[in-house]
């Protein structure tokens, strides 16, 4: 099994539909990320999560919510979908050493 | 504004020949750089750090060079093969918090290495 694993791996979904963007880790990892890459812009960051009870907005946070669920557990939620939130979405864990990333979702908003 | 550049968005190279991939950065407080590959379809994938007190870090045909006083720091791949054809992200970090680090990454060079 991946380190993280995220569902679901591509999903197409209409403009104003709730959608949600499941990560799961076996890492042990305190820390958990979502980030949003999108040509020429590199990975930027939606929301991070220090422990259960913190949940932190990145750079980009506006259209997203998020839950952590449990410490193995990080959701994104777009509340309302827009077609310029369509991107690959990245889930990641860290340690002190650095990231672990899942594999993306591919998010189309039609 | 962006605090790490990596201001070729492409690159391509010969096989067997060198590929220096460039990364700038503006805050002086970070101390601690990675570098990560991305093929198609999947996640990043860690492939080798350095930290500001060193200058060099060496791992196979990867080297990452450091030049704290330039703010800059260069990945070279040695010989390039086909399937070092990628994009690579460098990542900068201020350092440790309670928690481990939070890093910052550039925005990629997509690296072709032509057969």
């Amino acid at each position: 099994d991946a380190d993280v694993t995220q569902t679901p791996r591509n999903r197409i979904t209409k403009t104003g539909k709730r959608i949600m963007l499941e990560c799961s880790q076996t890492k042990g990892h305190d820390r958990m990320y979502w980030y949003r890459q999108d040509p020429g812009l590199g990975l930027r960051l939606i929301y991070y999560s220090f422990d259960v009870k913190d949940i932190n907005k990145g750079e980009i946070s506006d259209g997203y919510s998020v839950s952590r669920q449990a410490q193995a557990k990080f959701s994104l939620s777009l509340e309302s979908a827009i077609p310029n939130q369509t991107a690959l979405y990245f889930c990641a864990t860290s340690d002190f050493w650095g990231y672990t990333f899942g594999s993306g979702t591919r998010l189309t908003v039609v | 504004d962006q605090q790490v550049k990596q201001n070729s968005p492409s690159l391509s190279v010969q096989e067997g020949r060198i590929s220096i991939l460039n990364c700038d950065y503006t805050n002086s407080m970070f101390d601690y750089f990675l570098w990560y590959k991305k093929y198609p379809a999947e996640g990043p994938t860690f492939l080798i750090s350095i930290s500001s007190i060193k200058d060099k870090n060496e791992d196979g045909r990867f080297t990452v060079f450091l030049n704290k006083s330039a703010k800059h720091l260069s990945l070279h791949i040695v010989p390039s093969q086909p399937g070092d054809s990628a994009v690579y992200f460098c990542a900068a970090s201020e350092g440790w918090d309670n928690y481990g680090q939070n890093f910052v990454f550039g925005p990629g060079t997509r690296l072709s290495v032509l057969p």
